[in-house]
């Protein structure tokens, strides 16, 4: 039973265009959210987080937005360019000591020059 | 620099093998976690720490086997019980309130 869920597995986008990627989560506990980049044979990178109390966060060319109600997160990347061309991971954690991540199964975006 | 540090970066095993995945951190960590990357799957939770000498298993831990005796480090042993070990493994840490730190990873192949 998949708590996160990303149900585009890949997307291609033109650079300077806007980059909008999805997440689902069924667990209603989730109350922080995290995005991570990763490219091939590395390890990911924290991106930028959210946490229940907010519906939006902003960093730079990122922000995130979280609807509690409908428990979807989306990543909104502007504009978008080639170097952002990565998987992207979405993650939630409900608030253990240790906070274990459950992670989706990733979305690959293509920035096209 | 402060980081995580996972060893070999490549590893070859043998049918009926054990292996021990190496997984050091400095920044002074509380929680270390190891997770298992299969191709076109998300990242699953093997094990994880939040203090020395205590673990936890997640959820695809059958066939692993860890320990914590130090702080600094969390090693994995992928036992001869597991039947699909080739994969992409990476090690994490974290300390209350923030997200994690994630090591470079360790490419499994079964031979």
């Amino acid at each position: 039973d998949q708590q996160v869920k990303q149900n585009s597995p890949s997307l291609s986008v033109q650079e300077g265009r806007i980059s909008i990627l999805n997440c689902d989560y069924t667990n209603s506990m989730f109350d922080y959210f995290l995005w991570y980049k990763k490219y091939p044979a590395e390890g990911p990178t924290f991106l930028i987080s959210i946490s229940s109390i907010k519906d939006k966060n902003e960093d730079g060319r990122f922000t995130v937005f979280l609807n509690k109600s409908a428990k979807h997160l989306s990543l909104h990347i502007v504009p978008s360019q080639p170097g952002d061309s990565a998987v992207y991971f979405c993650a939630a954690s409900s608030f253990t000591p240790g906070r274990a991540l459950t992670f989706g199964s990733g979305t690959r975006l293509q920035v096209q020059p | 620099d402060g980081g995580i540090t996972q060893s070999p970066k490549y590893l070859f095993r043998k049918e009926g093998q054990n292996v021990t995945l190496s997984c050091e951190q400095n920044l002074n960590h509380d929680a270390m976690y190891w997770y298992r990357q299969d191709p076109g799957q998300g990242l699953r939770l093997i094990y994880y720490s939040q203090i020395v000498n205590d673990f936890q298993k997640g959820d695809i831990a059958e066939g692993y086997s860890v320990s914590r005796e130090k702080k600094e480090s969390f090693p994995l042993t992928v036992t001869s019980a597991q039947k699909n070990p080739t994969a992409f493994y990476l090690c994490a840490s974290s300390t209350r309130g923030e997200g994690y730190t994630f090591g470079s990873g360790t490419r499994l192949t079964v031979v």
